[in-house]
């Protein structure tokens, strides 16, 4: 079975500087899916960043860029010149290629980004 | 594109009622939709998988008969918690993966605050 480990449960940061949070995974698969998603404190879901892991670039989307690494089985995400609006909950997802498979999530780290 | 509604957004019942939450995928079709709940300062916790026109896979320790999951289209999948009790009280998350595009990413709803008093 595959896990999702967040080792951060909270993290801050001021406005403007960058802020990178971790997250590793297990798994014997080796065609799959990673995601960051945030959860602000409406609670909705909102797909931050998505990675296959059979391309070997890193994914990157403005302010949000991730850094994966396949044989550590770590893919952790970069938020450049943090906002405000940023603040919330990240989830790191792991998913099997198939398509239509489950997400497995990581416990979550709560991110707030101070004035 | 690929917005996913739910019905309600809160409800308060009484013990012992049923309830019935809606997940509606707006502008695409949905091979799968899937059924989270999440408790405050939690991760989302998956309940179960729906495909259209078949029967939900339930996940470990969920009671199949207690939540009752129907995909009765592709856009479409609804979760009635039977005879609620105070301890079903949580947030339920939808989300849908896509019949065609990016079929390997979920979109997910606003979520449903469930109350049972």
């Amino acid at each position: 079975a595959q896990t999702v480990t967040q080792s951060q449960p909270e993290m801050s940061v001021q406005e403007a500087e960058t802020v990178t949070l971790s997250c590793t995974y297990d798994t014997s698969e080796n065609n799959y899916y990673l995601f960051w998603y945030k959860q602000p404190p409406s609670r909705q879901m909102i797909l931050v960043i998505r990675q296959e892991a059979y391309k070997q670039q890193n994914a990157t989307e403005n302010r949000f860029s991730v850094n994966f690494q396949k044989a550590a089985k770590s893919f952790s995400l970069k938020i450049s010149d943090s906002q405000l609006g940023d603040t919330a909950m990240y989830f790191c997802a792991f998913m099997r290629e198939g398509g239509s498979e489950k997400l497995v999530f990581g416990k979550g780290t709560k991110l707030t980004v101070n004035p | 594109g690929a917005v996913v509604s739910q019905h309600p957004s809160w409800v308060i019942c009484k013990s012992g009622t049923s309830v019935k939450i809606e997940c509606r995928s707006l502008d695409f079709q949905a091979t799968t939709m899937f059924w989270y709940r999440q408790f405050p300062k939690q991760s989302l916790m998956l309940m179960a998988t729906s495909n259209e026109g078949s029967k939900a896979t339930y996940e470990q320790g969920v009671e199949k008969d207690k939540f009752l999951i129907n995909h009765a289209s592709l856009t479409l999948s609804t979760l009635t918690v039977t005879s609620a009790h105070p301890e079903d009280s949580s947030f339920y998350i939808c989300s849908a993966a896509p019949l065609a595009g990016v079929r390997d990413t979920q979109y997910f709803g606003p979520g449903t605050r469930l109350t049972v008093l």
